[in-house]
Order: C-alpha cells, then sequence, then structure tokens
C-alpha cells in the first residue's frame, strides 16, 4: 500500500511551452502533498507544499506564477511549469502524507513518487 | 533556517565491514531526523526515523543533539547495502522535510 504515482517519467519541451505533471496517490487520500525538485548530483530541494483543496505554500525563492501547483482532489496533485525554459530542466519529485482510503488514522510518513525527468530544449 | 550536512558523496567498503554514514544537522529546536534510502532505479523510501528507535535492515542511528549528529551505521555491509543514502530533517509542523546532498554507499565484494 501508499503507493504514489507520476505522470509522465519523463517529458521533453520546447522553451517557452507549458509542461504539466501528475503526482497520483493510488491507494491511499494524500491530504498533503510536496513538490521537490532536484538537480543532478544534488539533494533534493522542497519547492511547495499543497493541502487538498488550498492554496499550496511555496519555498523561498520559488516562482508561485512559474510552477502552478494544483491539489483538487485527494487523491491527485499538479505541478505546471509555465514558459519553460532550459534552465528549469531537472527532476521533479513528488512525495503525499495521508491516510488510508476507507478508514480514518494517518500514515505517519512521506511517500515518494519515482520522479519525473524534465528537459527543456 | 536548518540546514543538513552529509560530508561524504560516496563511501566505499568491502562485504562485512562496518558502515558508517555521517549526517550533522543544524537547526535551533528540536528536530525530527529520518534516513531515506534509494536503490538503483527505485523511487525514494523511508530507512528509519530517529523517535522510531529502531533498527531496520541492520541499521541503527542515534540522535546525538550535543553534537548535532544522526549518523547511520551498519556493523557488517552487505552487497544489497549499496544505494544512495539521504538524511532528512523535519522541524513538524506539516512535516517538510530539508534533505542532505547524500552519500553514495558502495559495497565491495
Amino acid at each position: 500500500g501508499a503507493v504514489v504515482s507520476q505522470h509522465p517519467s519523463r517529458v521533453i519541451c520546447k522553451s517557452g511551452t507549458s509542461v504539466k505533471i501528475e503526482c497520483r496517490s493510488l491507494d491511499f487520500q494524500a491530504t498533503t502533498m510536496f513538490w521537490y525538485r532536484q538537480f543532478p548530483k544534488q539533494s533534493l530541494m522542497l519547492m511547495a507544499t499543497s493541502n487538498e483543496g488550498s492554496k499550496a505554500t511555496y519555498e523561498q525563492g520559488v516562482e508561485k506564477d512559474k510552477f502552478l501547483i494544483n491539489h483538487a482532489s485527494l487523491t491527485l496533485s499538479t505541478l505546471t511549469v509555465t514558459s519553460a525554459h532550459p534552465e528549469d530542466s531537472s527532476f521533479y519529485i513528488c512525495s503525499a502524507r495521508g491516510g488510508p482510503l476507507t478508514s480514518g488514522g494517518a500514515y505517519n510518513e512521506q511517500f515518494f513518487g519515482p520522479g519525473t525527468r524534465l528537459t527543456v530544449l | 533556517a536548518q540546514r543538513v550536512t552529509q560530508p561524504e558523496k560516496l563511501l566505499s567498503v568491502f562485504k562485512g565491514a562496518p558502515v558508517e554514514l555521517k549526517c550533522n544537522y543544524s537547526y535551533s529546536g528540536s528536530p525530527e531526523l529520518f534516513w531515506y534510502v534509494q536503490y538503483s532505479r527505485q523511487r525514494l523510501q523511508l530507512l528509519l526515523r530517529h523517535i522510531s528507535r529502531e533498527s531496520i535492515k541492520g541499521f541503527t542511528a542515534d540522535l546525538n543533539k550535543g553534537e548535532t549528529s544522526f549518523h547511520l551505521k551498519k556493523p557488517f555491509a552487505q552487497e544489497e547495502d549499496s544505494a544512495m543514502y539521504y538524511c532528512a530533517l523535519s522541524t513538524g509542523g506539516g512535516n517538510k522535510l530539508t534533505f542532505g546532498t547524500g552519500t553514495q554507499l558502495k559495497v565491495e565484494l
């Protein structure tokens, strides 16, 4: 249980276009989702935190108009990179925290997706 | 602001040798510390957390508040331990995680 998927696994786009990345909790309800960015051989940097039905909270230095986050349901969050540029090329990872679909309670950890490799030409 | 430091990018040991992956943190409050592991071509997964005080896959980690450290240890390395290990800190309140830069552990035969 507690599986998080991301789609697509990799995407290549032209500079100036927008790209949407989906993050889904497959077998639990994700009340909170986190979006991270990872540059090659570097650490994961938290970009934003989103709670279902609320606006995302962005970390300092992350442009909210550039990286649009939507968390409209308990199983889906999306990250849209708008007007992408080559410097946006990176590995984007989501994680989710929540609880079982059919009963109360909460999982006391974040579950990570496999990541999405974005390349902007 | 909180910070997590993992001084070693790569740690290479022989099978059966002891392993210690170093992690130091800076945070003025009471943090919660974690170790995450990423095996080749797999996603990041939680290995252990300091509040659980448990041993997972033979690994243990003790929070030393005086030295602000949370080193990961295993007495006898196994080949399957080869992976990327990340130390992470949570300051609570939504459980935001701050990650270290990671240490690649390579266990050689």
